[in-house]
């Protein structure tokens, strides 16, 4: 089926440590994004690619790195840099401008 | 600028009632309009859209109109049920830029 694949679903991170999430889409899709929702909160922005080899920063980009070397995956690394990481992170891609934008299932990422 | 405000929750009907949840925006050149719904835990689920002034989206007994006039995009629902719970996004695209901008989300509570 296609979709939009996110792992792990749940990760812990110990301080000072990077993790990166997993995302994959098969829908052959451009555009890629990343956002962060905070319990209760709306979403917010990480980084989005439009494109293979080219991604731009969000609204919140400071302590999160991307990399974007296929056009199926786009993964996080939230880095130790990143002082308050614990959210819930949801993937999601596009055709391109004004198309719909589809979403993973999330990956909650904690900080133990 | 490109926005999206949307209705203050926590939304609670009782069983069969009628829904309305309030969307406005405010938008440089001719956005595509959305609604997503997520429930606990999960990524968000397109639940209807509309791409020009007048049309109507619908689904699942959800719509909504894009009204250019007052530049609205409220969600309807008739008779909401207990599976109906869950937080209600609403959410625009524009062409140039390939962004797309969420409301800060609905919270919705339906008691038998």
């Amino acid at each position: 089926d296609g979709g939009i694949t996110q792992s792990p679903k749940y990760l812990f991170r110990k301080e000072g440590q990077n993790v990166t999430l997993s995302c994959e889409q098969n829908l052959n899709h451009d555009a890629m994004y990343w956002y962060r929702q905070d319990p209760g909160q709306g979403l917010r922005l990480i980084y989005y690619s439009q494109i293979v080899n080219d991604f731009q920063k969000g609204d919140i980009a400071e302590g999160y790195s991307v990399s974007r070397e296929k056009k199926e995956s786009f993964p996080l690394t939230v880095t130790s840099a990143q002082k308050n990481p614990t959210a819930f992170y949801l993937c999601a891609s596009s055709m391109g401008q004004g198309n719909t934008i589809y979403f993973g299932e999330g990956s909650w990422l904690t900080v133990v | 600028g490109n926005s999206v405000t949307q209705m203050e929750g926590p939304v609670t009907l009782s069983e069969e009632a009628f829904l309305t949840i309030n969307c406005t925006y405010t938008a440089t050149g001719y956005p595509s309009l959305f609604w997503y719904v997520q429930y606990p835990g999960e990524g968000l689920q397109l639940l209807l859209k509309a791409t020009k002034a007048d049309d109507k989206g619908s689904n699942k007994g959800f719509e909504a109109t894009y009204r250019k006039e007052t530049t609205s995009f409220h969600l309807e629902k008739g008779s909401v049920q207990v599976s109906d719970s869950a937080v209600y996004f609403c959410a625009l695209s524009v062409w140039t830029g390939n962004q797309f901008y969420f409301g800060t989300g609905t919270s919705l509570t339906v008691i038998p």
